[in-house]
């Protein structure tokens, strides 16, 4: 198992309902990851922290939310989801961007189904 | 765009047997490209990275080769084992792009008795 756990494994919701998805690193990395993997299709990157201030929003649709209170976790606030929103979604650290060569290690991932 | 392409979509080979899985990307300027495997229901783990300047890595069964010249590299699995059932996942950085991977789709592998 790698040092980046994500809670709940699985998840069902309503489109009307609340959850979070939570994620925490310890691996001491100072930046952190929201991915979306659907079926057939490659993972796409959702936000991006570093030193917990949010550096990148992929366009993601504002019924999803982070949240980072510090550097070892990450939070995604869902509301009022779509079906198409069921996925596969993985949490990523890393100690600095991994286009300059560092490594990112993603956590199990969770797996949401909206109904 | 930058596209990262594999091939083939997905393979069923005996125990034992090798394979070769293939990444072709347009990804430009080009810095660095990596192996992942993803067991179903879990995360992808590295296998290797590559830098333009290296053109092959190994970690233990896993060879992968990159040609940036004509922007190719491939996955060789030796002896395969039924744990190495798993999608493969080539992933592409750009120069200067910090956190711009690109992503292919994966090659799903089965290994079968």
């Amino acid at each position: 198992e790698t040092g980046v756990t994500q809670t709940p494994r699985h998840l069902v919701m309503g489109m009307t309902n609340k959850k979070s998805l939570k994620c925490e690193q310890h691996l001491g990395h100072n930046a952190m990851y929201w991915y979306k993997q659907s079926a057939k299709k490659p993972l796409e990157l959702m936000f991006v922290y570093n030193f917990k201030e949010q550096t990148e929003n992929n366009s993601v649709p504002s019924r999803f939310s982070p949240e980072c209170p510090n550097s070892s976790h990450l939070f995604l606030h869902l509301h009022t989801l779509q079906p198409e929103d069921s996925a596969l979604y993985l949490c990523a650290s890393s100690q600095a961007p991994p286009g300059q060569g560092y490594e990112q290690y993603f956590g199990p991932g969770t797996r949401l189904t909206v109904t | 765009k930058n596209q990262v392409e594999q091939s083939p979509q997905s393979l069923i080979i005996l125990e034992g047997k090798n394979c070769t899985l293939q990444c072709n990307y347009t990804v430009s300027p080009f810095s660095n490209l990596r192996w992942y495997k993803q067991d179903t229901g879990r995360g992808p783990v590295s296998l290797t990275i590559m830098t333009f300047s290296e053109n092959t890595k190994s970690n233990g069964r896993y060879t992968a080769t990159l040609d940036a010249d004509t922007k190719q590299s491939s996955l060789h699995i030796t002896a395969s084992q039924l744990s190495d059932s798993a999608s493969y996942i080539c992933v592409v950085s750009e120069k200067g792009g910090g956190n711009k991977l690109t992503f292919g789709t994966g090659t799903q592998l089965k290994v079968e008795l």
